[in-house]
């Protein structure tokens, strides 16, 4: 079993649309919890960033971590087709090296 | 501010062949990573460094060789190219840990085949 389990996809939504991504963990440890969104042919790109559980919020990005459940989800809000790419969740313990998800492919169309 | 630059962007490689890749940083930063990403797999992490002069194994470092010389820049070395080794290469980079761990910024990748 990976350490982090994150659906492939791909998500097809239409524009204007709200989209929740999630991703699952088996490691307690972990503490701190990250997005990226990758284009295609490009490297992966920091969203959010959030330490423990809570959410967090910027822009049409929410970032919500709940450690009991260990599960971490990322809202997006009106959705547009800029949105379209891969969306890797990523963690780590304290001082310990980043542990990504396999990504989730989102396609918005318009 | 470039951030995180890779060269070259693409290789193709036959098998055997030999080859580095180039990691460069502006942003003064003390850890640098090399991952590989391969479809379904995620990102996983080839090797590290802490700091210039150091380096680390990761999750995948058979195969592979790097060096850290300079702050700025992680090479990453294919001593003898294999056909498994045919991935997308990416660099990054992130301040130490301190007190809580750094998020990390990623080059554009290099996209390397092995024939």
């Amino acid at each position: 079993q990976k350490e982090v389990e994150q659906d492939p996809g791909p998500l097809s939504v239409p524009e204007g649309a709200i989209v929740s991504l999630n991703c699952t963990y088996s490691n307690s440890a972990f503490q701190y919890f990250m997005w990226y969104r990758q284009y295609s042919r490009k490297g992966p790109e920091l969203l959010m960033y959030t330490y423990s559980s809570g959410n967090k919020e910027d822009g049409r990005f929410t970032a919500q971590v709940d450690k009991s459940s260990k599960y971490i989800s990322l809202f997006i809000r009106d959705s547009q087709p800029s949105d379209s790419a891969t969306y890797l969740c990523a963690m780590s313990a304290w001082g310990n090296k980043l542990v990504f998800g396999a990504g989730t492919i989102l396609r918005v169309k318009s | 501010n470039a951030g995180v630059t890779q060269t070259p962007k693409f290789r193709v490689l036959k098998t055997g062949q030999s080859m580095t890749l180039l990691c460069a940083q502006d942003m003064n930063h003390e850890y640098m990573y090399w991952y590989r990403q391969d479809p379904g797999m995620g990102l996983r992490l080839i090797h590290y460094s802490v700091g210039e002069g150091t380096t680390a194994k990761g999750e995948v470092p058979d195969g592979y060789n790097v060096s850290r010389l300079k702050k700025q820049n992680f090479l990453l070395g294919l001593e003898s190219a294999a056909p498994s080794q045919t991935s997308v290469y990416f660099c990054a980079s992130s301040l130490d840990t301190g007190i809580r761990n750094q998020p990390q910024h990623f080059g554009d990748g290099t996209r390397l085949s092995i024939l």
